[in-house]
């Protein structure tokens, strides 16, 4: 149980085009998850997070106009990357947060990450 | 506030013999601390976690880790290292102080020689 999925698992495009990534929890429900980006040899460094039903939480630092993200279902969050630059090329890792309390309010399950390579 | 620290960027063993990564936190309350795994190219697998049970924690593929409060460390350990344990490996901490976001310590890759 606890499956985290994101699709896509990577991606290239080119500078200025817009890129979508989906996070889903498979097999329990998520009211809270949380979008990472990871520089190559570096940590986890957590962007925004992302409430069903509700704005977003970014980062400081993290530009939010730049980076969209929608939590539109319990079983769903997406992430936006508007107006790619090759600066914005990164590994992208979602988690997300079991509602059922049993489970551990304070338990991730984290996602397989998306690679975005912007040329 | 809420950190991390891995004491080791780099560790290096010998196929068979005792691995030790360390980490010491920092925690404002009652912490929830986790070792995860990261392969390359490859999202986060959870080793293990302690959540205010028992001190020793044991995880899978043999790991397991103590907490110890008064040294406000959760160092992971195995008694034997396989070549598929070559991977990065991450200390987390957490509390409700924080709203039990998750605090991120620098990794520590590990490398297992033949």
């Amino acid at each position: 149980g606890a499956v985290v999925s994101q699709h896509p698992s990577w991606v290239i495009c080119k500078s200025g085009t817009s890129v979508k990534i989906e996070c889903r929890s498979l097999d329990f429900q998520a009211t809270t998850m949380f979008w990472y980006r990871q520089f190559p040899k570096q940590s986890l460094m957590l962007m925004a997070t992302s409430n069903e039903g509700s704005k977003a939480t970014y980062e400081q630092g993290v530009e939010k106009d730049k980076f969209l993200i929608n939590h539109a279902s319990l079983t769903l969050s997406t992430l936006t990357v508007t107006s790619a630059h090759p600066e914005d090329s990164s590994f992208y890792i979602c988690s997300a947060r079991d509602i059922n309390f049993l489970a551990g309010p304070y338990e991730q399950y984290f996602g397989p990450g998306t690679r975005l390579t912007v040329t | 506030a809420q950190s991390v620290t891995q004491l080791d960027s780099h560790v290096s063993v010998s196929e068979g013999t005792p691995v030790l990564l360390r980490c010491n936190y920092s925690s404002s309350y009652s912490p929830s601390l986790f070792w995860y795994v990261q392969h390359p190219n490859k999202g986060l697998q959870l080793l293990l976690k302690y959540t205010s049970a028992a001190t020793l924690v044991k995880g899978i593929n043999g790991f397991e880790a103590e907490f110890k409060k008064s040294e406000t460390s959760f160092h992971l350990t195995k008694p034997s290292a396989h070549m598929s344990d070559a991977a990065e490996y991450f200390c987390v901490v957490s509390d409700l102080w924080s709203g039990n976001q998750f605090y991120f310590g620098t990794g520590t890759s590990l490398t297992v020689i033949p």
